[in-house]
Parts: C-alpha cells; sequence; structure tokens
C-alpha cells in the first residue's frame, strides 16, 4: 500500500472523447507526476504539479492536460482521444520541490487503465 | 529511443537460479531507482542508489550503481517464483525534475 490512489481503475472511451482520470496523493506529498505506459513498454513522463502548478511536461501533446489541487490530489485530461493512447496512466506522488532531489522516493498508485475503441 | 537501455528483455529461469538485469545509459545520473511492477499494478519501488560505486542488499536483491553513475545492475540469488514480474530501472538526471524508466525486464521465475 502506498497510499496513492487512482480512479477509475479501468476505463474504456471511444475515439475523439475526452477523458478525466483522478489521483489522490499519500498525506503530505506535495507533488504529482501523470506517467503513460504502453504495453510492453516502462512508463514515460507526461507531466509533473507541484503546489498547483505544472512543473515539467514531457513529449505530449495539449491535448494532455491537468490539474493539482489544494489538497494536492490531482486530475490528468486528455481530450480528442486517439487509439494510440490507450494505455496503462499512472501517478506517482513525493515530498519534492522544483527539483526532484536525488533519492526522493516516488510511490505509484495502481494506475488506470485506459481502453480507446 | 530509451535514455536508460535494460537487458535482457525477458528472462526466464528456474526457481532456485541466480539472475542479473542490467541497465545502462550513456548519460549520469544523479539517483537511480529500481522498481518491481505486477501486471494490472503500479510500480513498488525496491531501492535508490545515489553514489557511484554503491552496493546495496535486500534479502536475496543486491543493487550495484556503477562507478561513473550511468549504469547499474540488479543481482537475485536464488530466484523464487514471487520474484517474478517487471523489473524497472528508472533515473533522475542532474537536477531534473522527472524520472526516466527503462523499458523494462520481464522476469519470469518457474516453480
Amino acid at each position: 500500500e502506498t497510499g496513492v490512489t487512482q480512479s477509475p481503475t479501468h476505463l474504456i472511451k471511444t475515439r475523439g472523447q475526452q477523458v478525466t482520470l483522478r489521483c489522490s496523493s499519500q498525506s503530505g506529498h506535495n507533488t504529482v507526476s501523470w506517467y503513460q505506459q504502453a504495453l510492453g513498454q516502462g512508463p514515460q513522463f507526461i507531466f509533473q504539479y507541484y503546489r498547483e502548478e505544472e512543473n515539467g511536461r514531457g513529449n505530449f501533446p495539449p491535448r494532455f492536460s491537468g490539474l493539482q489541487f489544494p489538497n494536492y490530489s490531482s486530475e490528468l485530461n486528455v481530450n480528442a482521444l486517439e487509439l494510440d493512447d490507450s494505455a496503462l496512466y499512472l501517478c506517482a506522488s513525493s515530498l519534492a520541490g522544483r527539483v526532484l532531489p536525488s533519492g526522493t522516493e516516488a510511490f505509484f498508485g495502481q494506475g488506470t487503465r485506459l481502453t480507446v475503441v | 529511443t530509451q535514455l536508460l537501455e535494460q537487458s535482457p528483455q525477458f528472462l526466464s529461469i528456474q526457481e532456485g537460479e541466480n539472475l542479473t538485469v542490467y541497465c545502462n545509459s550513456s548519460s549520469v545520473f544523479s539517483s537511480l531507482q529500481w522498481y518491481r511492477q505486477e501486471p494490472g499494478e503500479g510500480p513498488v519501488l525496491l531501492v535508490t542508489v545515489v553514489t557511484g560505486g554503491e552496493v546495496k542488499k535486500l534479502k536475496r536483491l543486491t543493487f550495484q550503481f556503477g562507478d561513473a553513475r550511468k549504469d547499474s545492475s540488479l543481482h537475485i540469488t536464488a530466484a523464487q517464483p514471487g520474484d517474478t514480474g517487471l523489473y524497472l530501472c528508472a533515473g533522475v538526471l542532474g537536477n531534473d525534475y522527472k524520472l526516466s524508466f527503462g523499458a523494462g525486464t520481464t522476469v519470469t521465475v518457474r516453480a
């Protein structure tokens, strides 16, 4: 148990639709990162939020957006879904600042399995 | 291209055998972490190494960080079926804010 919970656990959407995934961080953690993990691959960094502001972004298009709330929970929104968006979406919370200190532990949720048909 | 290259991609061994998984890069990392992930679950942190040449042991698992902080290895002694899973290495570059993951090594330990 990492204390990081994601909802929903599974989701099926149609191409072109929009989706919102949710993440509840571990208590006291002020930083949340979102990752996309395609089948058979390692997680790919989407973006990170620190104290409600986007702290960094990976190589993902603008239709991937996010929010972090004052209680440090977070949302990942994906617009205009494409078939290639089918993946496991992971959030990870940590107690870090604008720079991930060497050795800071990131705790992952169980993920949301998104299938786009 | 992946910043971190893991090898082998797949590994299937008999219970009681030893195995080693490698994680290599041409970049220098300020820290490197190893995770194990089971199907349908998120990665679970096993260890963090931060000092070049560092060796950490966790029961039957031994982790090593290369002297130049560009590579790492995970060695499992007397593997058990419970060690089955996807092993991921992930590194932090300098003062970066994110973890960069390798593609993972799928380990299967047969009873």
